[in-house]
């Protein structure tokens, strides 16, 4: 079967900097993706991590490491409207590439 | 370039109604998924479409729900009957070469009293 993990809540102050973990356990892995959903609204795509090491886009960035299974989102100068949900999604080879989600964690940005 | 357009955006109905979702992806978008979130809970993939074929079906509950994706553009999936556990919000989403990289339409909320 696969798995993946993350904290359901995370709570950080505006202008600091958060970590979002994602451990996962899957045969076939791929890549890990990011998401982010405000509440009520739609995932939108953050990142994509294939090979380990760091992707940086804007304040946000995402790092990989396959050996350990783990992934995370490191958000940078947070602002209020970065409250939201973050989900990680692998990706998993096989005929067609397969995307799981996780189960999301909330982020509340306070003043 | 419009995005993923869905509807209806909320529905309520009662159980063991029938209820039908409509979905438009992304002009040249060839793969379509349909979404099951649940409060609190992740996406959870009911069904995924390559052009008009369905390459993947294993978490749709096959004895009430069914999905088509004619002439590989838009699609429907349905409901019938429904149970008061499919409440939840139902999303579809669309993509063109990566699946990794996916763009979600705005979900219908589905409520089932």
């Amino acid at each position: 079967g696969q798995s993946l993990e993350q904290p359901s809540e995370v709570t950080a102050v505006e202008g600091a900097i958060v970590q979002i973990n994602c451990t996962y356990q899957t045969s076939g892995f791929y890549g890990l993706s990011w998401y982010q959903q405000h509440d009520g609204g739609a995932p939108t795509f953050l990142s994509y991590n294939a090979l380990d090491g760091l992707e940086e886009t804007g304040r946000f960035s995402s790092f990989l490491s396959r050996s350990d299974s783990y992934g995370y989102l490191l958000l940078q100068e947070l602002q209020m409207k970065d409250s939201a949900s973050y989900f990680c999604a692998v990706s998993l080879g096989g005929g067609y590439q397969k995307v799981t989600f996780g189960t999301g964690t909330k982020l509340q940005v306070i003043p | 370039e419009a995005g993923v357009a869905q509807s209806p955006r909320y529905k309520i109905i009662e159980k063991r109604q029938s209820v039908a979702f409509w979905c438009n992806p992304i002009s040249g978008h060839a793969t379509l998924y349909w979404y099951q979130q649940i409060l609190g809970q992740g996406p959870k993939l009911l069904i995924q479409f390559q052009n008009n074929g369905v390459v993947d079906d294993s978490q749709l509950p096959k004895d009430r729900f069914s999905a088509e994706r004619l002439k590989g553009v838009d699609s429907t999936l349905k409901i019938q009957p429904a149970k008061l556990e499919d409440s939840a919000v139902y999303l579809c989403a669309s993509s063109f070469e990566s699946p990794y990289e996916q763009y979600f339409g705005p979900g219908t909320r589905l409520t089932v009293t």
